[in-house]
């Protein structure tokens, strides 16, 4: 089964400096990989996805993510961070949920950043 | 566009009474979807509505049930409220199945299960 993994609850960055959200995925065959943010009490926005090409993938808000095929990791970064960046972040991956090709998001248990300004 | 509409935005409950969580979206989109999301879980899929008259189970479906109204609009039961149930109800649609979609999600909503 495929599946996600955020090995960091909180991650904790001082605005102007780089941020990096980590997740690390399991899955067979081709990988399809997803960032959303929360911000509180809203529901989820997309940030980006990986489906094949370049290895580094931008999205919205200046965020871009790395995948990493040897590491499987596929990494949410940003060059300088905003106070306004804080928020949940949640890495997924699509899996194939039915033999008639339907398919779910399967989400990492989330990573909550905190911008101190 | 108002995107992926919810109501209510929250909602207490007695253990063991009914309620109705609507969901609707304006982009035309064929799939839907109802998540719940609890802390440290993440999201899980309940049930989801790959087109216009098909609905399936998805990891967590029992206590609930759902239906799919019409393109638009895809509700949420809950026959019998549990303490269990407490959680922030997400619904999400996409365009499809075929291809790579992101999905779009609401506002949530709020349950308290007494």
């Amino acid at each position: 089964a495929q599946s996600v993994a955020q090995p960091e609850d909180q991650v904790n960055v001082a605005e102007g400096n780089p941020l990096t959200v980590k997740c690390t995925y399991s899955v067979s065959g081709n990988p399809y990989l997803f960032w959303y943010v929360q911000y509180p009490n809203r529901g989820l926005q997309f940030l980006l996805k990986y489906i094949t090409g370049d290895n580094l993938v931008k999205g919205s808000y200046g965020f871009e993510a790395e995948f990493n095929k040897s590491q499987t990791s596929f990494h949410l970064k940003k060059p300088s961070a905003l106070v306004s960046d804080s928020a949940l972040y949640f890495c997924a991956v699509r899996d194939l949920f039915r033999m008639d090709s339907s398919y779910k998001l399967i989400f990492g248990s989330g990573t909550r950043l905190l911008v101190r300004p | 566009n108002a995107g992926v509409t919810q109501t209510p935005k929250f909602q207490v409950l007695k253990t063991g009474q009914s309620m109705t969580l609507q969901c609707a979206q304006d982009m035309n989109h064929n799939s839907m979807y109802w998540y719940r999301q609890d802390p440290g879980m993440g999201l899980r899929l309940i049930y989801y509505s790959a087109s216009e008259g098909t609905t399936d189970k998805g990891e967590v479906p029992n206590g609930y049930n759902v239906s799919r109204l019409n393109k638009r609009e895809f509700s949420l039961r809950l026959e019998s409220a549990a303490p269990s149930q407490t959680s922030v109800y997400f619904c999400a649609s996409s365009e499809g199945q075929m291809r790579v979609y992101e999905q779009y999600f609401g506002p949530g909503t709020r349950l308290t299960v007494t």
